[in-house]
Order: C-alpha cells, then sequence, then structure tokens
C-alpha cells in the first residue's frame, strides 16, 4: 500500500471555473476526511465520510463545494465557481479510527491555484 | 475562534539541544491530542498522541505533556537533530460533536535545528 493518493498535485484555474479532486484512501481505511490549509494556518476540518456516509460537514463548506464518496472507495471534492479565496492546499486524510492508534494519515495535497 | 493556538510561530535550537513546543487550547471538551510534523511539498504526518487520561506519553526521542488545568500541552524532542526542522502542528479532537471525528488544528511552529 502506498498510503493517501491525491491528484492532481497542482492546479491552477481560471474565476468561474469547477474544479475536481480525487483522493484515494489506504484501502483498508473506512474513514475519509477533507481539510483545507491556507498559508500560515493549520489545516480546517471541511467533511468526513464513514464508508460512502458523509457523516460531517464543516460550515466553510459552501454551497460550491460538495463532496462524494461512492462505494466508500475513492472520495472526489468538487468546487463550482471558484474564487481567489478557494486557493489553498486542499488534503486528503484517512483512518480506521482516531484516538489510540495514531490519528490520520494524510495523503500530499492538492494545491489549487484560482487567478 | 482559534480553539488550538500555537503561539510561537517558529524556533530555533541547536543540534543535540532539547525543543520544546507549546501549544494551547479553549475548549474543555478536548479529550485527545496529536502533534503533526510537516514538511514542504508533503501533507502532515503522525508524530505522538496523549490522551486526556494521562499526562506523559513518550516515544523515543519525543514526549508530550499535558496540563489539563492549564489546557497546555508541550512536545519535547531530545536530542534535537537536524531531520527534525520541520513546521509542527498541534491538533485536538472531541468537542462538542463528541465523536471525535475531526481534528482542529493549531497554526503551527516552524522548528529549525542548526548544527
Amino acid at each position: 500500500d502506498t498510503g493517501v493518493s491525491q491528484d492532481p498535485r497542482h492546479k491552477i484555474t481560471k474565476r468561474g471555473q469547477n474544479v475536481t479532486f480525487r483522493c484515494d484512501p489506504i484501502s483498508e481505511h473506512n474513514r475519509l476526511y477533507w481539510y483545507r490549509q491556507t498559508l500560515g494556518q493549520g489545516p480546517e476540518f471541511l467533511t468526513y465520510f464513514q464508508n460512502e456516509a458523509q457523516l460531517e460537514k464543516s460550515r466553510l463548506l459552501s454551497d460550491r463545494f460538495s463532496a462524494e464518496r461512492p462505494k466508500g472507495s475513492f472520495s472526489t471534492l468538487e468546487i463550482q465557481r471558484t474564487e481567489q479565496g478557494d486557493s489553498a492546499m486542499y488534503l486528503c486524510a484517512s483512518s480506521l479510527k482516531l484516538g489510540g492508534i495514531g490519528g490520520y494519515t494524510f495523503g500530499s495535497g492538492t494545491r489549487l491555484t484560482v487567478v | 475562534d482559534q480553539q488550538v493556538k500555537q503561539n510561537s510561530p517558529s524556533l530555533s535550537v541547536q543540534e543535540g539541544r532539547i525543543s520544546i513546543l507549546n501549544c494551547d487550547y479553549t475548549n474543555s471538551m478536548f479529550d485527545y491530542f496529536l502533534w503533526y510534523k510537516k514538511y514542504p511539498a508533503e501533507g502532515p504526518t503522525f508524530l505522538i498522541s496523549i490522551s486526556s487520561i494521562k499526562d506523559k506519553n513518550e516515544d523515543g526521542r519525543f514526549t508530550v505533556f499535558l496540563n489539563k488545568s492549564a489546557k497546555h500541552l508541550s512536545l519535547h524532542i531530545v536530542p534535537s537533530q537536524p531531520g527534525d526542522s520541520a513546521v509542527y502542528f498541534c491538533a485536538a479532537s472531541g468537542g462538542r460533536t463528541g465523536t471525535a471525528s475531526k481534528l482542529t488544528f493549531g497554526t503551527g511552529t516552524r522548528l529549525q535545528v542548526t548544527l
């Protein structure tokens, strides 16, 4: 297993365009998380799946954002009508459970630049 | 409202000396705390964690101390090595959701270990 994989690593898009990111978690992990990190800040929670069910969404996740995890495997995060404020590193993580065994395994992230 | 705070944005320590990174939290519902290390262009990597029922956890050169009454935790690295140079994030879980499914991160401390 090569860990959590995210694609693409970098994305530059024009304001107003839609973008979609993909995350492939560690295969035996049933929990998948999306975080966003902006310059000088720590990662901020966006949403969380257990298998295919989206169990929690942050208020940061506006109507322009949608995340899916069909069949409880890979996940996609789509941003519609991108704005310059969406420029950030989008991090995906997966885990079996939180607490006692080391938390999440993060991917290397997708860096989004909206111009 | 920053519930997890790392007030020192940077720290420089000589190789072989002790590095002490500090973290304060405001939410008394947090019951599990983690430290992550992040290198440039990579996702955060889990380092060490501690449950609120303990006040110390040690793993090799890394020790985390928790002072619940002061809502303060610290990470000690002894001895510090040049490879420890990275950004360190403190994170906490628990909170009002009670699910321990999301982490709240601090803003990070950049540690530089000099020769």
